[in-house]
Parts: structure tokens; C-alpha cells; sequence
């Protein structure tokens, strides 16, 4: 596959559930995100992974934790949501060098429904 | 903080014609950069085209075009001869230039890109 995959592309949860997102970039980059996707609102910066550290955690719910084993994966484990956790996630990635930037790239999403 | 605001929430052209969306935003930063990203029905979020805040020259990609103007805190989005694959929703998005590494994109809600045949 190329580019920004994530899986899976929908997912219902109850709120005592626990579950993961997986996002995989093929393009060799040194950075990943999460995005959050509500209605009616802008995209929402999470988090923000530069070679396997996290550089940026945007005041967060801890019912959300990131996890980057490599700078090839990004997960998002989920647990005890709420419904107003419903949306679309987006991860993306980017090459970051100091002051050089280059465009991120994004995945598909996952839909996430809390019941 | 940055703030992006989009204030159409929805425009409609015919096609082949031209449209304008507007994008302002609010900074105390001279260094960043400005993007407008397309994400049609099947979700896949793409860059249009990207503007660095040093560069006086308005950015052109084939049919994109943009209006940045610096003092006004305006970057507006071109679009001419308007295709029917055009039609999306629009966000325009700020990032900082003061950073040494990864940062994140701040986003305005979006403007829905309806083509009319």
C-alpha cells in the first residue's frame, strides 16, 4: 500500500469498551498526528509525534492515549469514550526538518461511533 | 493562539466558471505558512497549494490560485474553470514557522464546494 493507511475504517464501540486505531505511513517519513473530525467544528490537532516522540499533546482527554513504536505506526488506544467522543480521526504525516516544512499527508479516517 | 476562520460555510458554482472562498485568520507570528487542503466525499484529506508568509508572490497551482494579502490576514482561495471533481469540502489551515520540528495545522471549519453542471 502506499501513502497513509489507517484501520479500521469504521468502528463502534460501547463507552467501557477498549479498543485501538492504527495508522501506517509507507512514505518514509519522520512525523505523525492525530486529528479529531467533529461536526460542525474545525479539525482538532491531538497529538504530535516527531521520530518517535511526542512533541505535542493538545490538552487531551487521558481516555485517549497515543502509542509510536516506530516512525512507521501510530496508535490511538481508546478507552472508557464517550459519545461525544464520536467523529472522524485522522492521522497524518510529514518529512520535518528544522525550519524546513513539508506538506502533510493524511489518511482516510476512521468513523468512530460511541454508543 | 491561531485562529482560522472560514466564513462560507457553503458556495455553489457552475462549472467551468470561477469561485472565490476566503480564508482569514489571526496571528501575533510574522513566520508561518498557509494551506488549503481538499477532502471530497471519500474523505481523503489533499493539499491544493500552500503559501509561505515571507513570499510576497500570491502561490498558483494549474487552476488554484491564492490572494494571500499579509496586513489584512486574508488568504483567499482561487479556483477557475470550475470541474465537477472539484467539488469538496475546502479547508484552509495556519501553521507556525517559529518551530524547530513537527507541528500540528490549525484548521477553519470548512467551506462545502457544491459544482453545478
Amino acid at each position: 500500500e502506499t501513502g497513509v493507511t489507517q484501520t479500521p475504517r469504521h468502528l463502534v464501540m460501547g463507552m467501557t469498551n477498549k479498543k485501538s486505531l492504527k495508522c501506517e505511513q509507507h512514505l518514509g517519513h519522520n512525523a505523525m498526528y492525530w486529528y479529531k473530525q467533529s461536526a460542525k467544528k474545525p479539525l482538532e490537532l491531538m497529538f504530535v509525534y516527531s521520530l518517535e516522540e511526542r512533541v505535542e499533546n493538545n490538552s487531551v482527554p487521558s481516555r485517549f492515549s497515543p502509542e509510536c513504536p516506530n516512525s512507521s505506526h501510530l496508535f490511538l488506544h481508546l478507552h472508557t469514550l464517550q459519545p461525544e467522543d464520536s467523529a472522524l480521526y485522522l492521522c497524518a504525516s510529514s518529512q520535518e526538518f528544522r525550519r524546513v516544512y513539508n506538506e502533510q499527508f493524511f489518511g482516510p479516517g476512521t468513523r468512530l461511533t460511541v454508543l | 493562539a491561531q485562529t482560522v476562520t472560514q466564513s462560507q460555510p457553503e458556495m455553489s458554482v457552475q462549472e467551468a466558471e470561477t469561485v472565490t472562498l476566503s480564508c482569514t485568520y489571526d496571528t501575533s507570528e510574522s513566520d508561518y505558512y498557509l494551506f488549503w487542503y481538499k477532502q471530497p466525499p471519500s474523505r481523503q484529506m489533499i493539499l491544493v497549494i500552500r503559501q509561505e508568509a515571507y513570499k510576497q508572490q500570491n502561490a498558483t497551482e494549474n487552476r488554484f490560485s491564492v490572494n494571500f494579502q499579509k496586513a489584512a490576514k486574508s488568504f483567499s482561495l482561487k479556483i477557475s474553470d470550475s470541474q465537477l471533481g472539484d467539488a469538496a469540502m475546502y479547508f484552509c489551515a495556519y501553521r507556525s514557522g517559529s518551530g524547530g520540528g513537527a507541528d500540528g495545522l490549525t484548521f477553519g471549519k470548512g467551506t462545502h464546494l457544491i459544482i453545478q453542471p
